[in-house]
């Protein structure tokens, strides 16, 4: 089956922390995405990765292809950085559907000042 | 970065009319775009994979002919949902690739800010 999990579903913090949001899938993927979802509903890409780590200033994505896990961290957490981060992957048997995105249910962060 | 837009951004009707969404990738060409929806506190669910000149793929329990979509262009493609209930409340968003990004299997998407539909 072709789920992606991701935890926790809620996560709240205070200004400074470091965060980490974990993604875990099932099946074989050709690429793992990291999205941000602001209270508008307004989707933005972060990461694609498909193996090893990437970094965006304070933002990390790391993926392990062999345990089929990926985590996105955030240093020096901000209240702006408040907003719903989505796990999505492009499985590797997509059917003729050209590369579409399966997408967690996202982990809703909220830091405080 | 490459932009994506939707029109409206946000929608209210009543039961029984058709509204119309656009999707337009506003700097670069897509040959693909893919409509999805958002129930809210759920996933993002494929709705339809809409390739230029051709006939969009819809996704099982997805109904072409409530949800009709065409890409006649290389940027833009429109999601009309037909006799709009209650039930089809929900946020519609729209991701496109760029066509240099072969093999589809590896690709980046773009996405758009969502319509939020609404049906009284």
């Amino acid at each position: 089956k072709n789920e992606v999990e991701q935890s926790p579903q809620n996560l709240t913090a205070q200004e400074g922390e470091f965060i980490t949001i974990n993604c875990s899938y099932s099946v074989g993927i050709s690429a793992l995405h990291w999205l941000q979802q602001h209270p508008g509903g307004g989707i933005v890409s972060l990461f694609m990765l498909s193996s090893g780590k990437k970094k965006h200033g304070r933002l990390i994505a790391t993926i392990n292809i062999q345990e089929k896990h990926s985590s996105l961290h955030i240093t020096a957490s901000h209240p702006r950085d408040s907003a719903v981060y989505i796990c999505a992957h492009t499985p590797l048997n997509y059917g003729g559907s050209q590369g579409n995105l399966i997408f967690g249910k996202g982990t809703k962060l909220s830091v405080k000042p | 970065g490459a932009v994506v837009s939707q029109h409206p951004s946000r929608v209210i009707c009543k039961s029984g009319t058709s509204v119309k969404i656009e999707c337009r990738s506003l700097d670069f060409q897509a040959t693909t775009m893919f409509w999805y929806r958002q129930f809210p506190k759920q996933s993002l669910m494929l709705m339809a994979t809409s390739n230029e000149g051709s006939k969009a793929t819809y996704e099982q329990g997805v109904e072409k002919d409530k949800f009709l979509i065409n890409h006649a262009s290389l940027t833009l493609s429109t999601l009309t949902v037909t006799s709009a209930h209650p039930e089809d409340s929900s946020f519609y968003i729209c991701s496109a690739r760029d066509y240099r990004d072969w093999p589809p299997s590896y690709n980046e998407q773009f996405f758009g800010p969502g319509t939020r539909l609404t049906v009284l």
